[in-house]
């Protein structure tokens, strides 16, 4: 069985530009989440998406967005990128128990951001 | 508000035994998750914990105390390989999302 897929695994941008990551998602997992991971700050939560609909957010400004498709694959995209927003990107994907929570979190490798 | 406090780094020899401390202040408890990541590798599942007491897997075993906000990961008979950050993480309150502790380095030597 496949695990999490992230691509591209590394990505170099400028300042102002705006990047796409994609994750796929273990097969039959329905929900994905975003996290950012930096030295500093550890993993952080971005967001989350269960059948195309965002269920939860976490503390980042506007400029990351996220989306679901359909097949339950899911990008996030920065805009307007700062130099800050350097760091590795993990998506994770989980089956969903009955009361809807998540189960157990399956991460993928990780897109390595690098903002110049 | 949701702050989960840990070590930041930890040493250990080869054959011992560590034990790596989490507490956690929540806006209601879901569970709780340690996972291992080794340098520039994904995360990957170690243990849940959702009720007190004591689960154990291996050389591996985690502690939950509810109601001091308290958990713990023990590590027995410490190998080289075990050198990694352990991430301790609590389920919020949708549970939807992980909140991570800002992880514990472990340095094993021999």
């Amino acid at each position: 069985k496949a695990g999490v897929t992230q691509t591209p695994r590394y990505l170099i941008k400028t300042r102002g530009q705006q990047v796409t990551l994609s994750c796929s998602p273990i097969s039959g997992h329905r929900s994905v989440s975003w996290y950012q991971q930096t030295p500093g700050q550890g993993l952080q939560f971005l967001f989350e998406y269960f059948s195309e609909t965002q269920r939860n957010k976490g503390n980042f400004p506007g400029r990351f967005s996220g989306r679901q498709f359909s097949n339950s694959r899911s990008e996030m995209n920065v805009s307007t990128l700062e130099l800050g927003d350097s760091a590795l990107y993990l998506c994770a994907s989980s089956l969903v128990g009955g009361k809807g929570w998540n189960t157990e979190a399956f991460f993928g490798q990780g897109t390595r951001l690098t903002v110049v | 508000g949701q702050n989960i406090d840990q070590p930041t780094e930890m040493t250990a020899t080869e054959g011992a035994i560590v034990q790596i401390n989490c507490t956690y202040q929540t806006s209601g408890f879901n569970g709780l998750f340690w996972y291992q990541q080794h340098a520039g590798e994904a995360p990957t599942f170690l243990s849940y914990n959702v009720l007190d007491g004591l689960e154990e897997k291996g050389r591996f075993s985690s502690f939950l105390s509810r109601s001091k906000g308290y958990s713990y990961l023990l590590l027995k008979e410490l190998q080289m390989k075990d050198s990694a950050s352990y991430l301790c993480a609590v389920v919020n309150q949708a549970g939807t999302a992980l909140i991570f502790g800002k992880g514990t380095t472990l340095s094993v030597s021999s």
